[in-house]
């Protein structure tokens, strides 16, 4: 009954440095989604898969770089970190896209010195 | 642009009744989700309209009007685990989520 599982929760980073952060999911879904959240605004897209092999930028790539060798694991990585890109990282998937609901990770919070 | 408008904050008291209100302005419509988010945690997922009317899931009901942009979620019956952040999210003509900033829904004994 795992789900979304995302690792690690916590990261702290000084600026320049790398990171990549990890997803999986269980349920055989072919679309993956990485989102940020920041405090008084919305879920802002930054990139996403539409399937094992594949990814596409979303509202917000710049700074991140993502891969998707194995359906059920998605990638983030930053390979320059920045302050601006502190904030709550959540991963998702859906079995498809449209209409099919969100599965959610249970986020990973970064701070960027 | 696509906009997603919905208040930053509620407070209701327990045992009664809370309407979150969302309008959004988007390129094509495919459909308007609503998410619970309690704090420090993931969303997820409560409902999703994309025809007009009302739809009910138990204490919960989420309503939509298509020619309005207009959307509510009803909370009936609220109980202090109703306490969280409520997220309208509208699919456009792309099928690309539009997200709002969300709801902060307080509940009071």
């Amino acid at each position: 009954n795992a789900g979304v599982t995302q690792t690690p929760k916590f990261r702290v980073l000084k600026t320049g440095q790398s990171m990549t952060l990890l997803c999986a999911q269980d349920m055989n879904h072919e679309y993956m989604y990485w989102y940020r959240q920041d405090p008084g605004m919305g879920l802002r897209l930054i990139h996403y898969s539409v399937g094992e092999g594949t990814t596409a930028k979303g509202e917000v790539p710049d700074g991140y770089n993502v891969s998707r060798l194995k359906k059920q694991n998605f990638l983030l990585g930053l390979e320059s970190a920045a302050p601006s890109q502190t904030s709550v990282y959540f991963c998702a998937s859906s079995r498809s896209e449209g209409s099919e609901k969100l599965f959610f990770g249970s986020g990973t919070q970064l701070s960027v010195l | 642009g696509q906009n997603i408008d919905q208040p930053t904050e509620m407070t209701a008291t327990e045992g009664a009744i809370v309407q979150i209100n969302c309008t959004y302005q988007t390129s094509g419509f495919n459909g308007l989700f609503w998410y619970q988010q309690h704090a420090g945690e993931a969303p997820t997922f409560l409902s999703y309209n994309v025809l007009d009317g009302l739809e009910e899931k138990g204490r919960f009901s989420s309503f939509l009007s298509r020619s309005k942009g207009y959307s509510y979620l009803l909370l009936k019956e609220l109980q202090m685990k109703d306490s969280a952040s409520y997220l309208c999210a509208a699919l456009d003509s792309n099928y690309q989520l539009i997200w709002g900033a969300g709801t902060k829904l307080i509940i009071k004994p």
